[in-house]
């Protein structure tokens, strides 16, 4: 089945400086890439979304690039401010198999800004 | 407020006992969708239930089960816990089922279990 990898676990940035969050999927059959913001004490919350045919989505401070070819996609926030910090879930949806078409999650990467 | 309203927020209960989360869908949203939250797993997905029928499976135990109702709520009934049951339990919902139509998900706020 689809297996998502996220990295890093834990990332600290100055306020101002960009944080980069990148995922790799197994499954190529996957097609749809979410990111999930997570606050303490919250349930998660999509921030953006990227389908496969598409390369490159942008909202805003945050963007979300795809290589299908590589199996990769990552989260860019520019400009980041301390409201940022939270935890970065990226997810993947795959077609076939026992989670057909339920979001596959990476464990979630640690983002503190400081100030 | 996300609109999926989840009870209880917190729950404390000994081993071998017996709970039962609820979750309500946002307004509109047939599929129901149940994860697991503990530290070193991330999100686990547990089961989906769309407009009251079982959809997909994830790797959810045997002793866990679920339901979705004609009024589309869902409760997850957690049987013979233990302690590595203690984790947080996120519901979600959306308007399709999933699949190839790419519909987004909505998080509840999460219970918090805690099995001493």
């Amino acid at each position: 089945g689809e297996n998502v990898e996220q990295h890093p676990s834990t990332l600290s940035v100055q306020e101002g400086d960009s944080a980069v969050i990148k995922c790799t999927y197994s499954d190529s059959a996957s097609n749809y890439f979410p990111w999930y913001k997570q606050e303490l004490g919250k349930g998660p919350q999509l921030i953006i979304d990227i389908r496969s045919n598409v390369g490159e989505k942008k909202d805003q401070r945050i963007a979300v690039t795809l290589n299908k070819t590589a199996k990769h996609f990552s989260l860019h926030i520019t400009e980041t401010q301390p409201e940022d910090s939270a935890v970065y879930f990226c997810a993947a949806r795959p077609l076939y198999g026992g989670s057909q078409g339920n979001l596959i999650f990476g464990k979630g990467t640690k983002l503190s800004v400081k100030p | 407020d996300s609109g999926v309203t989840q009870t209880p927020k917190h729950l404390i209960t000994a081993t071998g006992q017996r709970v039962t989360l609820r979750c309500s869908p946002r307004s509109g949203d047939l599929s129901v969708y149940w994860y697991q939250q503990s530290l070193d797993q991330g999100l686990q997905f547990l089961i989906q239930y769309y407009n009251g029928e079982e959809r997909a499976k994830g790797n959810i135990l045997e002793r866990f089960s679920a339901q979705q109702f004609p009024d589309l709520h869902s409760e997850l009934n957690l049987s013979s816990l233990e302690l590595g049951d203690s984790a947080l339990y996120f519901c979600a919902s959306s308007v399709g089922q999933g699949g190839a139509f790419n519909y987004g998900y909505t998080f509840g706020s999460g219970t918090r279990l805690t099995v001493v």
